[in-house]
């Protein structure tokens, strides 16, 4: 079945480090993917999405390139800031049971002054 | 616009009570669903609804009940807690799928519930 893996956490980085944040997917076809960030004790937001093969989501810096030929969907930004912790999920929207998203395990992020 | 909206925010059980999770959402959207977040295990689906009056199964559906009587509202009924089922409960919903359309799914602010 479809399933997402992303690199296990927690990463710990100094502010203005570069961030990856690594996602490889399994799936059947080309289904959209996404990055869903998660501040503490708050619900899951969209950071950005890409829903065919070479699109680039970006957004507040952050960026992810959709790869077929990798099968993967990283994460990237330039310059982190202490604001940007928080605990990031990777997923694909499947195209079973009405477009369910499929989750990785989720990677914390702690950004230090 | 609420969003999607939640409650309780938290609450402990006793193993074998019930109760219901409230969720809804003032956007009009024909998907709903539910997924439980467990430490280590990203979020897992427990019920979807694609419309008013059609629910199906998730990947751990197992305890849990749901309803969908309105576009608005998505209750998620557990039926006798047990402990397994203590986790971060979040609702979601979007636009529905078909055709192949890509719609984000908007998150609730989640249900912490302990089962003791």
């Amino acid at each position: 079945g479809d399933s997402v893996t992303q690199m296990e956490g927690p990463v710990t980085l100094s502010e203005e480090a570069f961030l990856t944040i690594n996602c490889t997917y399994t799936a059947t076809g080309y289904p959209s993917l996404f990055w869903y960030v998660q501040y503490p004790g708050e619900g899951l937001q969209l950071l950005l999405k890409a829903t065919k093969a070479d699109d680039k989501g970006s957004n507040k810096g952050f960026e992810a390139t959709y790869r077929k030929e990798t099968t993967s969907f990283h994460l990237e930004k330039g310059s982190v800031q202490v604001s940007d912790s928080a605990v990031y999920f990777c997923a694909l929207r499947s195209l079973n049971q009405g477009g369910k998203l499929i989750f990785g395990q989720g990677t914390e992020l702690s950004v230090k002054p | 616009n609420a969003g999607v909206t939640q409650t309780p925010k938290f609450q402990v059980l006793k193993t074998g009570q019930s109760m219901t999770l409230q969720c809804a959402q003032d956007m009009n959207h024909e998907y709903m669903s539910w997924y439980r977040q467990d430490p280590g295990m990203g979020l897992r689906l427990i019920h979807y609804s694609v419309g008013a009056g059609i629910t199906d199964q998730g990947e751990v559906p197992n305890g849990y009940n749901v309803s969908r009587s309105t576009t608005e509202d998505f209750p998620l009924r557990l039926l006798s807690a047990a402990p397994s089922q203590t986790s971060v409960y979040f609702c979601a919903s979007s636009y529905s799928t078909s055709g192949g359309a890509t719609y984000e799914q908007y998150f609730g602010p989640g249900t912490r519930l302990t089962v003791t």
